[in-house]
């Protein structure tokens, strides 16, 4: 199984909006609704924001919206806040039943 | 609510085995229509599932990591364990215990906040 692909670096200013890419395969994010987005802070536990492509657990701004397209799986932070500046993982089934995660994206809010 | 915190030693022998717990409280793990599962994440690095054991019993591992790993569950002491055996300096990492449902969405929720293990003699 490969890890899923995200860009290394994402920035943005306070109220601009950034998507973080995350690109798999027809075994994993094309095949499936499964993919998931989590926010890290420094020493820190992952945070679920983002749950089956587009789902927000209660309590989760609605400026974090999620997408599919083909293998490629997007999160957007719209109205970009300085709390929003962390590192956001994705995740997904893979259709030999594992979960697989995404190398991680620092998001910096300049 | 439910609520996990991990446990045991920070430091391993390379060649030895690794041997964590992760305590569950605000419910009974024999109850709770769950899969526990364990995370690693190295130093400056992403996420790796290890793997999941569904409360009934079924396993599925990180095939990488499948040969080394045993995860089981104590319903008396209401806790579920990781063993993680011939362990190398790349094992080094914070391991989280969690929870999910369907394996197959995948919804991870962290609920511990981690325990570092350093493999190092």
């Amino acid at each position: 199984q490969s890890a899923l692909t995200q860009p290394p670096s994402a920035s943005g200013s306070p109220g601009q909006s950034v998507t973080i890419s995350c690109i798999g395969t027809s075994s994993d994010v094309g095949d499936y609704d499964s993919v998931s987005w989590y926010q890290q802070h420094p020493g820190k536990a992952p945070k679920l924001i983002i749950y089956e492509v587009n789902k927000r657990p209660s309590g989760v701004p609605v400026r974090f919206s999620g997408s599919k397209s083909g293998n490629t799986a997007s999160l957007t932070v719209s109205g970009l806040q300085t709390e929003d500046e962390a590192t956001y993982f994705c995740s997904s089934y893979e259709v030999t039943n594992i979960l697989i995660f995404g190398g991680g994206t620092n998001l910096t809010v300049l | 609510q439910l609520r996990l915190q991990e446990s045991g030693p920070g430091l391993v022998k390379p060649s030895e085995t690794l041997a964590l717990t992760c305590t569950v409280s605000g419910d009974s793990i024999r109850n709770y229509p769950s899969y526990w599962a364990w995370i690693r994440q190295p130093p400056g690095k992403g996420l790796e599932w290890i793997g999941s054991l569904f409360y009934s019993g079924s396993t599925y591992f990180n095939p990488s990591l499948k040969s080394r790993v045993t995860i089981s569950v104590d319903t008396s002491k209401n806790h579920f364990s990781l063993s993680l055996t011939s362990v190398t300096a790349a094992d080094t990492a914070v391991y989280y215990c969690a929870t999910h449902g369907s394996l197959s969405l995948g919804v991870i929720t962290f609920r511990g906040q981690g325990t570092m293990v350093t493999v190092s003699s």
